[in-house]
């Protein structure tokens, strides 16, 4: 089955402590991407891949890095989480080339900082 | 920079009437995305609109999308309660240089009430 996957879907912190959330896809996608949703505000990209090895920020990047090491894989990390990152993250991917450029969302990863 | 408005915000109908979703967005765009989101669950595509005058519909929903009046709509026909969920504009910016890059309206969470 065509899909994207996160890890964790949960996951309760404290502030400080480095942590990562994976996200997989098997559908061979160049580009990959990592949205925060916040009430009242949508969803907002916090970083953009185009390719192995190629990411950049996007709206809101501060206190995030990521990492694309292999194309099916692109990790969030979050080097010292702090409460204003509580928030739910969506990993995104869409296929190369000309088209719709549609993007498949994961099934979000709820985290909360304490 | 780019803003993407929706309104209502919140919308409350009965079951059999028919309303509009707007989505206002500040710049050049012609490519716009309307997904749909249930509680506690991922974004599910609804709609790819990739050029002006385009119309597409599904069921009870059509979308249609203005590029000279940087305008989207979602028309709701005879709506049921399956139809409650928020529902999220999102206008893509990048994908001449940068692959996909949204940016998302802040949501209309749909309540159809028998």
């Amino acid at each position: 089955e065509a899909q994207v996957t996160q890890n964790p879907r949960y996951l309760i912190t404290v502030t400080g402590k480095k942590l990562t959330v994976t996200c997989s896809q098997n559908m061979n996608h160049e580009y990959m991407s990592w949205y925060r949703q916040d009430p009242g505000l949508g969803l907002r990209q916090i970083y953009y891949s185009m390719n192995v090895e190629v990411t950049d920020k996007g709206d809101v990047p501060e206190g995030y890095k990521v990492s694309r090491k292999e194309k099916r894989n692109f990790p969030l990390i979050l080097e010292s989480p702090s409460p204003n990152q509580t928030s739910l993250y969506f990993c995104a991917s869409s296929p190369p080339g000309e088209g719709s450029y549609e993007q498949y969302f994961g099934p979000g990863t709820r985290l909360t900082v304490t | 920079e780019l803003k993407v408005e929706q309104n209502p915000l919140f919308l409350s109908m009965q079951e059999g009437k028919n309303y509009t979703i707007y989505c206002n967005y500040s710049t050049t765009s012609d490519r716009l995305y309307w997904y749909r989101q249930d509680p506690g669950k991922s974004l599910e595509s609804l709609f790819v609109l990739l050029s002006n005058g385009a119309v597409k519909q599904e069921g009870r929903l059509m979308a249609s999308l203005d590029t000279k009046a940087r305008l989207s709509t979602l028309h709701i026909t005879a709506a049921v309660h399956d139809l409650s969920a928020t529902y999220f504009c999102a206008v893509d910016r990048g994908w001449e240089t940068s692959g996909s890059r949204l940016t998302f309206g802040e949501g209309t969470q749909l309540t159809v009430n028998p």
